[in-house]
């Protein structure tokens, strides 16, 4: 059974700061790994990462993959109040049907 | 449609009655996912339509959920005699290939007294 476990599980900060959260998974026929942010209700798309060690970057923040240790982190530089949410992390097998997601991490920004 | 539409965006129900959940997905799409959040929780994964091939519903947590996809397209999840435990908040999404992103609903908050 696929598995992500992500960290910390909550997260305060203030605004400037930066954060790096973690995501860790078992799957089966690793596919891809897909970062989300939550805000109120529908999850939106961050990135997808299907290599190692190549970086993605979007704004301030950017996320990479290691797939010989299992993980990825979302680094976000700066932070903003806006950056208030739940981020999810979530794996795809080859199978292809579904997402298995991680439990979120809650990041509160301070101003 | 420009995004995934759900309805009803909330509903409360007793204990015991049947509840109907609706997915519009985005045209084109031709997978179509329900997962379910429960407050202070990841995504649980529920069932999943591709195509015109038989869905998966390995995610259904017992025989009184169900869903269907008519046309291609547009989708109902159904759960009859609904228990306080199906509390929480059911997530529609879909996508244009299968390792593509998901694009999710606003979700339809189910609450059972």
């Amino acid at each position: 059974e696929d598995k992500v476990v992500q960290s910390p599980l909550s997260l305060v900060v203030h605004e400037g700061d930066t954060v790096t959260l973690n995501c860790s998974y078992e799957v089966t026929n690793f596919r891809s790994l897909l970062w989300y942010k939550q805000e109120k209700k529908a999850p939106t798309f961050l990135f997808m990462l299907t290599s190692s060690g190549i970086e993605k970057k979007s704004g301030r923040l950017s996320s990479i993959l290691d797939k010989k240790e299992l993980f990825s982190i979302l680094n976000i530089t700066a932070t903003q109040t806006g950056d208030s949410a739940v981020y999810l992390c979530a794996v795809n097998n080859n199978a292809g049907n579904m997402l298995t997601f991680g439990g979120g991490t809650r990041l509160m920004v301070k101003p | 449609g420009a995004g995934v539409s759900q309805s009803p965006s909330n509903k409360v129900t007793e204990k015991g009655k049947d509840v109907e959940l609706r997915c519009d997905p985005i045209s084109g799409h031709t997978a179509l996912y329900w997962y379910r959040q429960s407050l202070g929780q990841g995504l649980e994964f529920l069932i999943y339509f591709q195509g015109n091939s038989a869905p998966d519903k390995s995610g259904l947590p017992s025989d009184r959920f169900s869903a269907e996809r008519t046309g291609g397209s547009v989708s109902t999840l159904t759960i009859q005699r609904t228990q306080q435990e199906d509390s929480a908040v059911y997530l529609c999404a879909s996508s244009h290939t299968t390792t593509g992103e998901l694009f999710f609903g606003e979700g339809s908050r189910l609450t059972v007294l």
